[in-house]
């Protein structure tokens, strides 16, 4: 149980245009999704933290209008890197919890790729 | 906000030795100790984890100790084998009351050496 997937696995984009990463938590209802940026060789960043129904909060220096996160039910959260440029290029990982266990559950992972 | 320091960055050892991650903590409030280990390109996978009730955990050849007072917790792998390579991240959890926070440490590359 407590499986989390991400769409897309791997993406290559051009810069300027913009990239939708689906995250969907797939038995179980996540009360809460988190979305981390990580780069080569360097530990999880946490850029936003969201709740079903309500606005996703950022972490200092995450830039809103860039990354748009949307949490529109309790099994699926978006995250919109709009206008991409090629330093957005990352490894983006989206994790949730279920309210049962303290702990979170982690997608796969999205290698975005900005060209 | 919390901060944690993992160390060493690098370890290396021979197969079939221990290997020990350190980690501290500054958060007393922090009650939930998590140990991921992420291999190159996927997920982190959860491989233990303590509550803050408890001194010590032992899953097979997997161990994590915890000292509130020190606020330090360490992960011990026994008899490490090649496919115990991989990084590995501590981190440390505060969670009630309505609020949740999660600080990982910046990891640790264990390599082990056939």
């Amino acid at each position: 149980g407590a499986v989390v997937s991400q769409h897309p696995s791997w993406v290559i984009c051009k810069s300027g245009t913009s990239v939708k990463i689906e995250c969907r938590s797939l038995d179980f209802q996540a009360t809460t999704m988190f979305w981390y940026r990580q780069f080569p060789k360097q530990s999880l960043m946490l850029m936003a933290t969201s709740n079903e129904g309500s606005k996703a909060t950022y972490e200092q220096g995450v830039e809103k209008d860039k990354f748009l996160i949307n949490h529109a039910s309790l099994t699926l959260s978006t995250l919109t890197v709009t206008s991409a440029h090629p330093e957005d290029s990352s490894f983006y990982i989206c994790s949730a919890t279920t309210g049962k266990y303290v702990g979170q559950y982690f997608g796969p992972g999205t290698r975005l790729t900005v060209t | 906000g919390e901060n944690v320091e993992q160390h060493p960055s690098t370890l290396s050892v021979q197969e079939g030795d221990s290997a020990v991650i350190k980690c501290t903590y500054s958060d007393s409030a922090s009650n939930y100790f998590p140990w991921y280990k992420q291999e190159l390109g996927k997920r982190p996978q959860l491989i233990i984890d303590i509550r803050s009730n408890v001194g010590e955990k032992k899953d097979q050849r997997i161990a994590v100790t915890l000292n509130k007072t020190a606020k330090h917790f360490s992960l011990h792998i026994t008899e490490t084998q090649p496919e115990d390579s991989a990084v590995y991240f501590c981190a440390a959890i505060r969670s009630g009351a309505g609020s949740y926070q999660l600080t990982f440490g910046k990891g640790t590359k264990l390599s082990v050496i056939p």
